[in-house]
């Protein structure tokens, strides 16, 4: 059975940073990407990037290049985002899928940027 | 960016009605084309891929259509753990991008 477990809810200060992780089991994990995704409350789901677990090649959405860094960790099958600079508007629910084309979900991170 | 403009944001249905949700593309984006269904404690479950092709344990009830700009999602007949948000997204040029939603909910 594919899962991807996903961290816990994080508070931080503006201007931190924080790193968000999917574990994955299930599956080969270097044989597909991971997206991750951005949904701030009540809003639209936003694609943030995609990494590709066999070599950590990325992909971001233009709108998230400097906010968002991706990689991956084979060895524990497990993916990872960087938000740097943190404001008010990166407080979202961030989820991973895997891709290519968002086939599982996992069950979303909560990030509170508050001082 | 391809835009997907899905309608309505909000659908009141009864138990056993049939209700239809629209995503229409900016450009063609050739089938490419899935229906998610995410549920009030945020859990995001992938109904539909392709357009068409309805995902592993998904209830037959629901469907999926549509070609080139325009695409649906259709329930034949509702139950009550249909009533949830509904997204489509696009996978056919990068960035994905998703549908603003369709709230299902019972009238």
């Amino acid at each position: 059975e594919v899962q991807l477990q996903q961290s816990g809810a994080e508070l931080v200060k503006p201007g931190a940073s924080v790193k968000l992780s999917c574990k994955t089991s299930g599956y080969t994990f270097s044989n597909y990407y991971m997206s991750w995704l951005k949904q701030m409350p009540g809003q639209n789901i936003e694609w943030i990037g995609n990494i590709y677990g066999g070599n950590g090649g990325t992909g971001y959405n233009q709108k998230f290049k400097g906010k968002a860094t991706l990689t991956v960790d084979k060895s524990s099958s497990t993916a990872y985002m960087d938000l740097s600079s943190l404001t008010s508007e990166d407080s979202a629910v961030y989820f991973c899928a895997r891709s290519g084309s968002l086939d599982y979900w996992g069950q979303g991170v909560m990030v509170t940027v508050s001082s | 960016d391809i835009q997907l403009t899905q309608s309505p944001s909000t659908l009141p249905a009864s138990l056993g009605e049939r209700v239809t949700i629209s995503c229409r593309a900016s450009q063609s984006i050739s089938n490419s084309l899935n229906w998610y269904q995410q549920k009030p404690d945020g859990t995001v479950k992938r109904l539909i891929y392709s357009t068409s092709t309805l995902e592993s344990g998904v209830p037959s009830r629901f469907s999926g259509s549509g070609s080139g700009t325009d695409y649906s999602l259709s329930i034949s007949s509702l139950e009550s753990e249909d009533f949830a948000m509904y997204y489509c997204l696009q996978y056919a040029t990068y960035p994905y991008t998703f549908g603003a939603g369709t709230k299902l909910e019972l009238k």
